[in-house]
């Protein structure tokens, strides 16, 4: 089982609308991802936050807007988005080091936008 | 045997056979490497992870094999089993791209009776 926990499982929501995908690890880990993965297509990197600051931003549109809180804790909130920003949308989070490390995925918001 | 659909391949194997997934690779400066299995529905869970200075890694049931002369990684699964039936990616984390992995387009794995 995953140990990262995303919430919520599956969100409907209206172009106009604004709302927020979060996401909890307890692992420790201080790097935090944002992938989108649309259907049988490979995750796309959206965002990373490395100690809680923001290191990679995939030139995503500014209607996606990530933050980091805490350690633990990272959101994504949704507005103005449009009906091809259906996806599922994968928190991940990893040890941080100048190599590569394990990236561990939650199971992922199913996202519809109307 | 190997198929290719409208947007991922596909392995279809006998139970109890072996399977090998293969996947090249974009960048041949990557250091690191992850096999993902994604079940329907689910995010990707780790397999098995390589680095650049190995050609081989073996876990349980399944083997990974580097090749960085010709940038290919395969996935090797023993004793194939009906839960192993997922899709399969391929990643790799460039050098100094701080964990920015990369994934490749995926291969289903059918598994049959």
């Amino acid at each position: 089982d995953t140990e990262v926990t995303q919430t919520p499982k599956h969100l409907v929501m209206g172009m106009t609308n604004k709302k927020s995908l979060k996401c909890e690890q307890h692992m420790g880990h201080r790097a935090m991802y944002w992938y989108k993965q649309k259907a049988k297509k490979p995750p796309e990197l959206m965002f990373v936050y490395s100690y809680e600051k923001l290191s990679i931003n995939e030139s995503v549109p500014s209607r996606f807007s990530p933050e980091c809180p805490n350690s633990s804790l990272l959101n994504l909130h949704l507005h103005a988005l449009q009906p091809e920003d259906s996806a599922l949308y994968l928190c991940a989070s990893s040890q941080v080091s100048s190599s590569g490390n394990t990236i561990y995925f939650g199971e992922g918001s199913w996202l519809t936008v109307v | 045997g190997e198929s290719v659909g409208l947007h991922l391949p596909t392995l279809s194997v006998q139970e109890g056979d072996n399977s090998i997934i293969n996947c090249a690779y974009s960048n041949s400066a990557s250091d690191y490497f992850i096999w993902y299995k994604q079940e329907s529905g689910k995010g990707p869970q780790f397999i098995i992870d390589i680095r650049s200075n190995m050609d081989k890694r073996q876990g349980q049931r399944v083997t990974v094999l580097l090749n960085k002369t010709v940038k290919h990684l395969s996935l090797q699964i023993a004793a194939t089993q009906p839960g192993d039936s997922a899709v399969y990616f391929c990643a790799e984390n460039p050098t100094g791209g701080y964990n920015k992995l990369i994934f490749g387009a995926g291969t289903r794995l059918a598994v049959h009776p």
